[in-house]
């Protein structure tokens, strides 16, 4: 059963441009998790989907930042016009639908805004 | 509001020595979840250990232990015989439990350093 995989691992992106950040779950899982590590600090939770919906954005800049998580295919965590205190790691997690505290991780997206 | 303390920002210690990691959480839930997890300088996140609120037995796997005192809204972890490979950053995460989201609350992390 593969992991949660996430692409690109590394993406450098000059000011201004959009980043898009990918998530597949796990094989099964229907919840995905957004967190955010700035350099030097722990990870700050971003967002929560299912399937189509948007459950919890608490964590979202209100401007600039985006995530969906598509009937079919991967999640993505969309940042437009990326500005230097971007560059972060953004780990995205996946769970069953019954047991959303039991989250495996992805490997990361660093994220180099230069 | 949920919130997680990491107090000890670095730990050295010699290789073979035993360590414990503090943290110290607070929480209005009754029931909830804690958690370790392991950052090593790869950057990818492992996941070390998993308890509920309502179990405070402590637990012993291998070379790690830890300690949950809920009274004190404490959960401690140890490493006994410190090996040069635990070097990483140790995070401790607290979820609540049945809620509308089970986002993971993290603290800023103990960045252990074995020598060797």
């Amino acid at each position: 059963n593969a992991g949660v995989m996430q692409n690109p691992r590394h993406l450098v992106r000059r000011r201004g441009q959009e980043a898009r950040l990918r998530c597949s779950p796990m094989k099964g899982h229907s919840h995905v998790y957004w967190y955010r590590q700035l350099p030097e600090e722990g990870l700050k939770f971003m967002v929560y989907l299912q399937k189509e919906n948007i459950i919890d954005e608490s964590g979202m800049p209100k401007e600039r930042f985006s995530a969906e998580f598509p009937k079919e295919g991967p999640s993505i965590l969309r940042i437009q016009q990326v500005v230097r205190g971007d560059s972060a790691a953004y780990f995205c997690a996946s769970s069953p639908r019954d047991r959303g505290w039991e989250q495996y991780f992805g490997p990361g997206t660093r994220l180099t805004v230069t | 509001a949920q919130k997680v303390t990491q107090a000890q920002t670095e730990i050295s210690v010699v290789e073979k020595e035993d360590v414990t990691l503090d943290c110290v959480y607070e929480t209005r839930d009754t029931t909830y979840y804690l958690f370790w997890y392991k950052q090593p300088p790869s950057g990818e996140l492992v996941f070390l250990i998993r308890r509920n609120s309502f179990d405070e037995q402590n637990e012993i796997s291998g070379r790690y232990s830890w300690n949950f005192q809920k009274s004190t809204s404490s959960v401690n972890f140890t490493i006994t015989a410190s090996q040069v490979v635990d070097s990483a950053v140790y995070f401790c995460a607290l979820s609540e439990w049945g809620g509308a989201t089970n986002k993971l609350i993290f603290g800023t992390g103990t960045l252990l350093a074995v020598q060797p």
